[in-house]
């Protein structure tokens, strides 16, 4: 079973408009870790936010905020007035802290972001 | 040197042939995780390692493909008589365990095309 679902393959929306990718994650661990990343064209990772799983807020971290909804196992990723340079592929991830765990990564979902 | 290190940046190889590709992961950081991308696709988790050691190497798609870490840094991925799937962008990334969110830092990638 997959452990990240992305559903959205791709994603359009106008310029200065908010946007929200979803994420949904499967795991047991009571402890756990929620990243976004984005991959602009040029094709490195970049971090964008995180989210633990004991955390009582939402994450923010400037134009981006963390949706974390704990009982529906979802976490998405809102950026609010999109710009041009938005547009790349994002990707949701989770790490499970208990034992040896690797960052587990959904299939992404390609923003486009127009004038 | 500041980030993560990968070289080379792009390989372009017969099919049969053996590559190696290189990791310099942040100087400090003690886990190493090597990823790879398929073109338009998700990140597949290839093998993590802690220190030396490799906890999971699960990932691995067959025994063509090898991986070692030395000195707690350098690591090489191995890839034995290449075949055109074989054909990606192979990101390495670390971290240090230590951190809050654990997030991954990652290279710009080796580029592997297998004619």
């Amino acid at each position: 079973a997959q452990k990240i679902t992305q559903t959205q393959p791709g994603m359009f929306v106008q310029e200065k408009e908010a946007v929200t990718l979803d994420c949904t994650y499967d795991t047991s661990d009571p402890s756990y870790g929620l990243f976004w990343y984005k991959q602009p064209s040029s094709g490195e990772m970049i971090f964008l936010i995180y989210q633990g799983s004991y955390d009582q807020q939402n994450a923010t971290e400037g134009r981006y905020s963390l949706n974390f909804q704990k009982a529906r196992k979802s976490a998405n990723l809102v950026i609010s007035a999109s710009q041009l340079g938005d547009s790349a592929m994002y990707f949701c991830a989770m790490r499970e802290f208990g034992g040896y765990s690797t960052l587990t990564f959904g299939k992404g979902t390609m923003l486009l972001v127009s004038p | 040197g500041a980030g993560v290190s990968q070289s080379p940046s792009n390989k372009v190889t017969e099919k049969g042939k053996d590559v190696e590709l290189r990791c310099d992961p942040i100087s400090g950081h003690t886990a190493l995780y090597w990823y790879r991308q398929s073109l338009g696709q998700g990140l597949e988790f290839l093998i993590y390692f802690q220190g030396n050691s490799a906890p999971d190497k699960s990932g691995l798609p067959s025994d063509r493909f090898s991986a070692e870490r030395t000195g707690g840094s350098v690591s090489t991925l191995t890839i034995q008589r290449t075949q055109q799937e074989d054909s990606a962008v192979y990101l390495c990334a670390s971290t240090s365990h230590n951190a809050n969110t654990g997030e991954l830092f990652f290279g710009e990638g080796s580029r592997l095309t297998v004619l």
